[in-house]
């Protein structure tokens, strides 16, 4: 069984701070890692994913997530935050892309103040 | 232009009651899926679906029926709702060997009262 921890519930920061969110998984064989954002009202927005190779991934609007494997982590990254980044992003695990299946983790609330 | 498409946006029905929740996709995909979302829970699957007239079992299916009537719709059906089937649902497709990467709908919320 798959499962993936997001540790922070609520991250608060200011405009044009840094910020990390956190994201565990747990799983013994090759995985796909993605992180997704929900902005309120809307539904989930794929963000960026790893599969294999550099373990530092890009995305869009700046983000990026790294990937270790010693730690069994996926953090996803932002140097400079805009209060347009406040959403809730959710860390999604699969192990085999042709089933389909994804499991999310519960997510974390980014709030971003001005 | 929106290319997942859910209908209705909000439903309010009672114990008992039927209701058919409903999603469109224009992608050309082929992976569908049904989603609840219920605070503290993430995204739960409910059911899914590889193509036309096939449906795999997600990970909370109990109370929930689907079907897959066409490549493009693929729709949720609670015969008899009950409150615990109070959320909010999306619906989402991917193409097959793409699945970590998955476009959603705006989402459907349900209320059972």
């Amino acid at each position: 069984t798959q499962t993936v921890s997001q540790s922070d519930a609520h991250v608060t920061v200011f405009e044009g701070d840094s910020v990390e969110l956190r994201c565990n998984y747990s799983y013994g064989g090759s995985i796909y890692l993605s992180w997704y954002i929900q902005h309120h009202g809307h539904g989930l927005q794929f963000l960026l994913k790893y599969y294999s190779g550099n373990p530092v991934v890009q995305g869009v609007n700046g983000f990026e997530a790294e990937f270790s494997k010693s730690d069994s982590s996926f953090h996803l990254r932002k140097a400079s935050v805009h209060w347009s980044d406040s959403a809730v992003y959710f860390c999604a695990v699969s192990h085999n892309t042709n089933t389909g299946k994804l499991t999310f983790g519960d997510g974390t609330v980014l709030t971003v103040k001005p | 232009e929106a290319a997942v498409t859910q209908s209705p946006r909000n439903k309010v029905t009672v114990t008992g009651g039927n209701v058919t929740l409903s999603c469109r996709q224009t992608n050309s995909h082929n992976y569908m899926y049904w989603y609840r979302q219920d605070t503290g829970h993430g995204l739960r699957l409910i059911h899914y679906s590889y193509g036309a007239g096939n449906l795999q079992i997600g990970d909370v299916p109990d109370g929930y029926k689907a079907t897959r009537t066409t490549q493009e719709d693929f729709f949720l059906l609670l015969e008899l709702a009950s409150p615990s089937q109070t959320s909010l649902y999306f619906c989402a497709s991917s193409r097959q060997f793409l699945s970590y990467e998955q476009y959603f709908g705006p989402g459907t919320r349900l209320t059972v009262l």
